[in-house]
């Protein structure tokens, strides 16, 4: 395994159209997080998942984005109705254990860059 | 509310030293990570403080103070290679990472 890989790595996509995102993450990770990212800020954590289940959302998260991670393996984050504003690179990031005591280093994807026309 | 700054940008001569600060107030604390960001490029993991002290690594060196809620990342004999974005996180005590805006580091020849 390679590494935490998205697909696709660019999107160029209309004012009201939905888009659909993927990340596959390092095999052994149980954690997957999605963080939204806009030019000279700091990752915007969105939402994450531990195996399957999404544990947490950012409440400032619209209701048109929603997140999924059925096998507990890939994940799809998909937003509907885009806006000018959700342009940004989207950043997949796993993680093996959070533990206390454990590092729990996020290991990020390549990104995928969003632009709404 | 939960913080961390850092400087917006620096500059440095290659082969130099440069230290970039990072201060944070945050609810709880379980660890902080220093990630290095190319631009256009994901951020990849450098470092990871959770006790007290400076952690080193080759070139890149960590320095973690907990009850000044500070730390620092220490770039030694600094190459062309090693301009990009320092983004510094700190783990708060629900185990979310909360993210700097991030140094963006400048060298010169």
């Amino acid at each position: 395994d390679t590494g935490v890989s998205q697909d696709p790595r660019h999107k160029i996509t209309k004012r009201g159209q939905n888009v659909t995102f993927r990340c596959d993450p390092i095999s052994e990770h149980n954690r997957l997080y999605w963080y939204r990212q806009t030019l000279g800020q700091g990752p915007e954590f969105l939402t994450y998942f531990q195996n399957e289940a999404q544990l947490e959302k950012s409440r400032l998260l619209s209701d048109r984005f929603s997140a999924e991670r059925p096998k507990g393996s890939f994940s799809t984050l998909e937003i509907q109705r885009t806006e000018q504003g959700d342009s940004a690179m989207y950043l997949c990031a796993s993680s093996l254990d959070s533990r206390e005591g454990f590092a729990d280093t996020q290991y990020f994807g390549p990104g995928t860059r969003l632009t709404v026309l | 509310g939960q913080n961390i700054d850092q400087p917006t940008e620096m500059t440095a001569t290659e082969g130099a030293i440069v230290q970039i600060n990072c201060t944070y107030q945050t609810s709880g604390f379980n660890g902080l990570f220093w990630y290095q960001q190319h631009a256009g490029e994901a951020p990849t993991f450098l470092s990871y403080n959770v006790l007290d002290g400076l952690e080193e690594k080759g070139r890149f060196s960590s320095f973690l103070s907990r009850s000044k809620g500070y730390s620092y990342l220490l770039l030694k004999e600094l190459q062309m290679k090693d301009s990009a974005s320092y983004l510094c996180a700190v783990r708060d005590r629900d185990y979310q990472l909360i993210w700097g805006a991030g140094t963006k580091l400048i060298i010169k020849p």
